[in-house]
């Protein structure tokens, strides 16, 4: 099981809006509403962010939004803030043989 | 406050064996399914390992299969993962996430919280 494509790097002004594409296939992404994505600042544990495709955990900022067609699913980050500069990972449930597959990870950058 | 603490991580040679532990507190440990993700030095994150509440549905990504053992001690709080046959690209930050639950369900699609992760090296 490969993991899902995303791109390397995003950056944005601060209060702009950026998305993050996440591609995989008809056995992960586009089989299941089981897309999460996580932040990782450096040095820390990822934190989840969304989960099933387009749900905030409590306490999550609405700032962060997540949606999927097909076998793509993207995050959208509004109102760029300094603090969202961090590494962003998707996930999603795949063959049962590999029951999760993660992204290769965006670096975010707010210039 | 749910809290994850994992421990056990270090240095060993290939071909050998490390368990490392993850410890709850915080949350009714029997009612939560529970993963192993590891992340390579400057690297993505992967995917190990699941095991259900009860033990009864366990997986393994490729990679480890037949090598590391998953289980866990409802009693103890405990999540433990046993790895045999370690290789030099086992070197990761080892982390334990439960599967995200809300107040009302716990969702197959997000893993949270995690704890701060234990580094394993394999090196010789």
């Amino acid at each position: 099981q490969s993991a899902l494509t995303q791109p390397a790097s995003v950056s944005g002004s601060p209060g702009q809006s950026i998305t993050i594409s996440c591609t995989g296939t008809s056995s992960d992404i586009g089989a299941y509403n089981y897309v999460s994505w996580y932040q990782q600042h450096p040095g820390k544990a990822p934190k989840l962010i969304i989960y099933d495709v387009n749900n905030r955990p409590s306490g999550v900022s609405d700032r962060f939004s997540g949606s999927k067609s097909g076998n793509t699913a993207s995050l959208t980050i509004s109102g760029l803030q300094a603090e969202d500069e961090a590494d962003y990972y998707c996930s999603s449930k795949g063959p049962s043989s590999t029951l999760y597959v993660f992204g290769t990870g965006t670096n975010v950058t707010v210039l | 406050e749910v809290q994850l603490v994992e421990s056990g991580g270090g240095l060993v040679k290939p071909g050998g064996s490390l368990r490392v532990s993850c410890a709850a507190s915080g949350l009714t440990f029997s009612g939560y399914s529970l993963n192993w993700v590891r992340q390579a030095p400057g690297k993505g994150l992967e995917w190990v390992s699941f095991i259900s509440s009860s033990s009864e549905y366990i997986y393994y990504a490729d990679s480890v299969r037949g090598r590391f053992t998953v289980s866990r001690d409802n009693a103890k709080k405990s999540l433990y993962l046993q790895m045999n046959s370690l290789r030099a690209e086992d070197t990761a930050i080892y982390y334990c996430a439960t599967l995200y639950c809300s107040t009302t369900s716990c969702h197959y699609g997000g893993f949270g919280p995690w704890g701060q992760g234990t580094l394993v090296t394999v090196s010789s």
